[in-house]
């Protein structure tokens, strides 16, 4: 059971350029989250899915975007890099235990540098 | 001003020490995230909480609602406790169980 798994692990682009990240997930979760984080900022959401096939904006989407094809999936893509987009990135998932949510369970993270 | 605001940033104490940090938050929750990330970078959630107090190991949560605050509390600290702690809350009605998160504390425990 490898839970929350995240690749690459690092990464570093040229402005313009794009990539995908991927987050991969076995607990069979219908919830899964992209976040950022920055120095001197708490962790913030870019884009979130509430299960297979759906997607939905978070706290700071511009520059991205996302997919959940597949429930174990979800997919973070840069179009087009660019210097503010240099962070940490972490993927978590979580799933509901009747009608109370559980906690979130966070991936290795991928540090992403755009020069 | 920041909906989860946490305290202190910075802590650093001897090894056997009881710590405690704080957090409070500006908005109707319908529970409390503590998280440890790790030095490596690893986040890993240590308690979700709706009221009361939970405990394990040397480790205490509490949560205070109508003061909307919570502690974490680190008893008989060790320097493998440093790490960054994390305060994240679900606000009331909020989707998909997204999470706000506070800027977290930094605690070094020396020997």
């Amino acid at each position: 059971n490898a839970g929350v798994t995240q690749t690459p692990k690092f990464r570093v682009l040229k402005t313009g350029q794009s990539m995908t990240l991927l987050c991969a997930q076995d607990m069979n979760h219908e919830y899964m989250y992209w976040y950022r984080q920055d120095p001197g900022m708490g962790l913030r959401l870019i884009h979130y899915s509430v299960g297979e096939g759906t997607t939905a904006k978070g706290e700071v989407p511009d520059g991205y975007n996302v997919s959940r094809l597949k429930k174990q999936n979800f997919l973070l893509g840069l179009e087009s890099a660019a210097p503010s987009q240099t962070s940490v990135y972490f993927c978590a998932s979580s799933t509901l235990s009747g009608r109370a949510f559980l906690e979130q369970y966070f991936g290795p993270g991928t540090r992403l540098t755009v020069t | 001003k920041n909906e989860v605001e946490q305290s202190p940033q910075n802590l650093t104490a001897q090894e056997g020490e009881f710590i405690t940090i704080n957090c409070s938050y500006s908005v109707g929750i319908s529970a409390l995230h503590w998280l440890q990330q790790h030095p490596g970078g690893g986040i890993v959630s240590l308690f979700m909480l709706s009221s009361g107090k939970k405990k394990h190991g040397r480790l205490i949560a509490t949560i205070n609602i109508q003061e909307k605050h919570s502690s974490l509390h680190i008893t008989a600290s060790h320097p493998r406790d440093s790490a960054v702690y994390i305060c994240a809350v679900r606000k009331r009605e909020t989707s998909g169980s997204r999470l706000t998160f506070g800027e977290g504390t930094q605690l070094t425990v020396n020997p």
